[in-house]
């Protein structure tokens, strides 16, 4: 089976830069995304990364490291709308779908 | 451009009731999920179907059928509910992306009691 660790829950204050981890065991890797969602809400789709290296989309960054099966999403001058939960995914070759991390609870305190 | 519509977004059945979550999507997308989500284990796939005319099994299938009456619209069947069927209810839909970004519907909550 597929397995992905991320941490429950991240605490960080309004404007600093906090990283969110994710290291993965699967059968296979296609690519690695990440999806934002607010308490109520559905999930929304932040990123993908499929090679190895940086990402930058706005105030949010995404790395992986393929080799290491490990990824983060970064999240800089953090604002009170970014406190939401945050999981990551992983696409593998044969499966079509994706199958998620149980998610990264993130606060932000003024 | 409404994206994914789940209805409904509130339903609370007894033991035993059965119920059809609705799904369609106006994106073209070919590809569609239901997943389900539970305090503290993420977003769990019940069934998918990768294109117009097929539908497969995911992680927990048990207890659930599903329909794709057409590219638009993937149904969610519960045929007898139980009590451990209690969670949110996400649809969601892609297209052939480089980025495979899913679009979600904005979920039902099911309560069976």
């Amino acid at each position: 089976g597929q397995s992905l660790e991320q941490p429950s829950e991240v605490t960080a204050v309004e404007g600093a830069i906090v990283q969110i981890n994710c290291t993965y065991q699967t059968s296979g890797f296609y690519g690695l995304s990440w999806y934002q969602q607010h308490d109520g809400g559905a999930p929304t789709f932040l990123s993908y990364n499929a090679l190895d290296g940086l990402e930058e989309t706005g105030r949010f960054s995404s790395f992986l490291s393929r080799s290491d099966s490990y990824g983060y999403l970064l999240l800089q001058e953090l604002q009170m709308k970014d406190s939401a939960s945050y999981f990551c995914a992983v696409r593998i070759p044969g499966a079509n779908n994706l199958f998620f991390g149980t998610g990264t609870r993130l606060t932000v305190i003024p | 451009n409404a994206g994914v519509t789940q209805t409904p977004k509130f339903q609370v059945l007894k033991t035993g009731q059965s119920m059809t979550l609705q799904c369609a999507q106006d994106m073209n997308h070919n590809s569609m999920y239901w997943y389900r989500q539970d305090p503290g284990m993420g977003l769990r796939l019940i069934y998918y179907s990768a294109s117009e005319g097929t539908t497969d099994k995911g992680e927990v299938p048990n207890g659930y059928n599903v329909s794709r009456l057409n590219k638009r619209e993937f149904s969610l069947r519960l045929e007898s509910a139980a009590p451990s069927q209690t969670s949110v209810y996400f649809c969601a839909s892609t297209g052939q992306l480089a980025n495979y970004g899913y679009t979600f519907g904005s979920g039902t909550r099911l309560t069976v009691v």
